[in-house]
C-alpha cells in the first residue's frame, strides 16, 4: 500500500474553511485517495474519495493534483463538530482492499 | 439505514481470561474487517473475511482468532488476555468485488479493558 504523509495537527477557526493536505507520492495508477475521520473514540467515518478528478459531496471537497501525488480535503465551513482526526488513505476501488491507517491530522476547530 | 453493529460496547476482563467480540455487518455486505486501536494510537488492521473465508491478515496476535459465519456476522476471539490488549476494537463491512460508493462502514466499536 502506498504511504501517505499528513501534518500531525491543524487548527481552524469556526466558520472558516479547513484545508487538510496529504502527500501520497507513491500512489499507483489504480489506487484511490480516501478520506476518513474519527471523532473521539467513535468508529472511523467515511468522508470522500477520488481517483484523479476533484470530488465534492455533502461533507467535503477533495482536490487531487494532476500528478496525483498529493491531495487536499476541504471542509468549507468548519464547525466545532468537525474536530476530529482526519486520515488520508490510499487503496483500491473495491472492498478487496484493506484500509491501512497512518498517522492522521488532528484538526481542532476553535470557536 | 442499517449500520454495522458491534457487541458488547464495553467489556472488562481479567488477565489470562478470554473474550469474544461480535460484529454484524450491513445487510448484503460480504466482507468484514477487524481493527484494533490502542490508547492514543491509530487503528491497526487485524484480519478480514470474505464469504466466510479469511482474506487477509494483519498484525493479529496468535492468541487471537476470528471467523465469519454463514449469516456473515463475525466474531473475534481473544485468549490469554494481556494488559496490552486493552483497546478499542472496530469492525467494518463492505462488498468485496463492487466498487465502493461510500467506502467502508465502521461500527461504534467495543472497548475492551483488561485488568
Amino acid at each position: 500500500d502506498a504511504k501517505t504523509t499528513q501534518p500531525t495537527s491543524m487548527d481552524c477557526a469556526e466558520g472558516r474553511a479547513a484545508n487538510l493536505p496529504c502527500n501520497h507520492s507513491t500512489i499507483s495508477g489504480n489506487e484511490y485517495v480516501y478520506w476518513y475521520r474519527q471523532i473521539h473514540s467513535q468508529g472511523p467515518q467515511y468522508i470522500i474519495h477520488g481517483l484523479k478528478n476533484n470530488e465534492t459531496n455533502e461533507m467535503a471537497s477533495l482536490i487531487i493534483t494532476e500528478d496525483r501525488k498529493s491531495s487536499t480535503l476541504i471542509l468549507p465551513h468548519a464547525t466545532l463538530r468537525d474536530t476530529a482526526v482526519y486520515y488520508c488513505i490510499v487503496a483500491g476501488a473495491t472492498g478487496a482492499n484493506n484500509l491501512f491507517f497512518g498517522t492522521g491530522t488532528r484538526l481542532t476547530v476553535i470557536p | 439505514a442499517a449500520g454495522v453493529i458491534q457487541s458488547p460496547r464495553h467489556l472488562i476482563k481479567e488477565k489470562r481470561e478470554t473474550a469474544t467480540l461480535k460484529c454484524y455487518p450491513i445487510p448484503r455486505h460480504d466482507t468484514v474487517y477487524w481493527y484494533q486501536q490502542g490508547p492514543g494510537q491509530d487503528p491497526q488492521f487485524l484480519i478480514s473475511f470474505y464469504e466466510k473465508m479469511q482474506s487477509d491478515k494483519g498484525s493479529i496476535p496468535d492468541r487471537f482468532s476470528a471467523q465469519q459465519f454463514s449469516d456473515y456476522h463475525s466474531e473475534l476471539n481473544m485468549s490469554s488476555l494481556e494488559l496490552g490488549d486493552s483497546a478499542l476494537y472496530f469492525c467494518a463491512s463492505s462488498t468485496r468485488d463492487r466498487v465502493m460508493i461510500r467506502g467502508y462502514t465502521f461500527g461504534s466499536g467495543t472497548r475492551l479493558t483488561v485488568v
